[in-house]
């Protein structure tokens, strides 16, 4: 299995609402990322877990909170957003720490915040 | 700290014609690279990487891409354009051991039948 899985694919949410997106992969990577990407742009990184710790934050705003429960499993919890928050949100992950191994990423989850 | 240029945000190619992506790279360690195809609201998949083996690298789809460390240079290549191959490429670079990807601004490839 070399799939990173994100549910949900779409999601519209208004800017009172609260919601979680998530991300699964059973490649035994320890490395989780999230990336959100607006369009015709690169991905632009959000977070990084490493070992199932918090490493990297981007200088994110807190209404995005990210959560790794195991080391498969990588949630973004999403509160009180603005409507320049909507984007595609991408997860991917690596084998270790480095990333002289390839990230694989997941298909995204298209957000919508009206 | 890493970087990478992508010329030539759009480039039209005729279906069956060859499809060149330049990629310039900056690094202060031995680097990693990768080239990754996006189609449209899809994620990222990548067609092939150097991590310091052979420098002609050969990936999925026909794609192949030759690191010049003396040019800094990670060009994309494919010898017969297809319809299948319209959309955004991006060239990634890192330096490994600090979870940072650097992704070059993107090739959006349109073939004309």
């Amino acid at each position: 299995d070399t799939e990173v899985t994100q549910t949900p694919k779409h999601l519209v949410m208004g800017m009172t609402n609260k919601k979680s997106l998530k991300c699964e992969q059973h490649m035994g990577h320890r490395a989780m990322y999230w990336y959100k990407q607006k369009a015709k742009k690169p991905p632009e990184l959000m977070f990084v877990y490493s070992y199932e710790k918090l490493s990297i934050n981007e200088s994110v705003p807190s209404r995005f909170s990210p959560e790794c429960p195991n080391s498969s499993l990588l949630n973004l919890h999403l509160h009180a957003l603005q409507p320049e928050d909507s984007a595609l949100y991408l997860c991917a992950s690596t084998r270790g720490t480095g990333t002289t191994t390839e990230a694989f990423f997941g298909q995204g989850t298209r957000l919508t915040v009206v | 700290a890493q970087s990478v240029t992508q010329l030539d945000s759009h480039v039209s190619v005729s279906e069956g014609t060859p499809v060149l992506l330049r990629c310039n790279y900056s690094s202060s360690y031995s680097p990693s690279l990768f080239w990754y195809v996006q189609h449209p609201n899809k994620g990222l998949q990548l067609l092939l990487k150097y991590t310091s083996a052979a420098t002609l690298v050969k990936g999925i789809n026909g794609f192949e891409a030759e690191f010049k460390k003396s040019e800094t240079s990670f060009h994309l290549t494919k010898p017969s354009a297809h319809m299948s191959d319209a959309a955004e490429y991006f060239c990634v670079v890192s330096e490994g051991g600090n979870n940072r990807l650097a992704f070059g601004k993107g090739n959006q490839v349109v073939v004309i039948p």
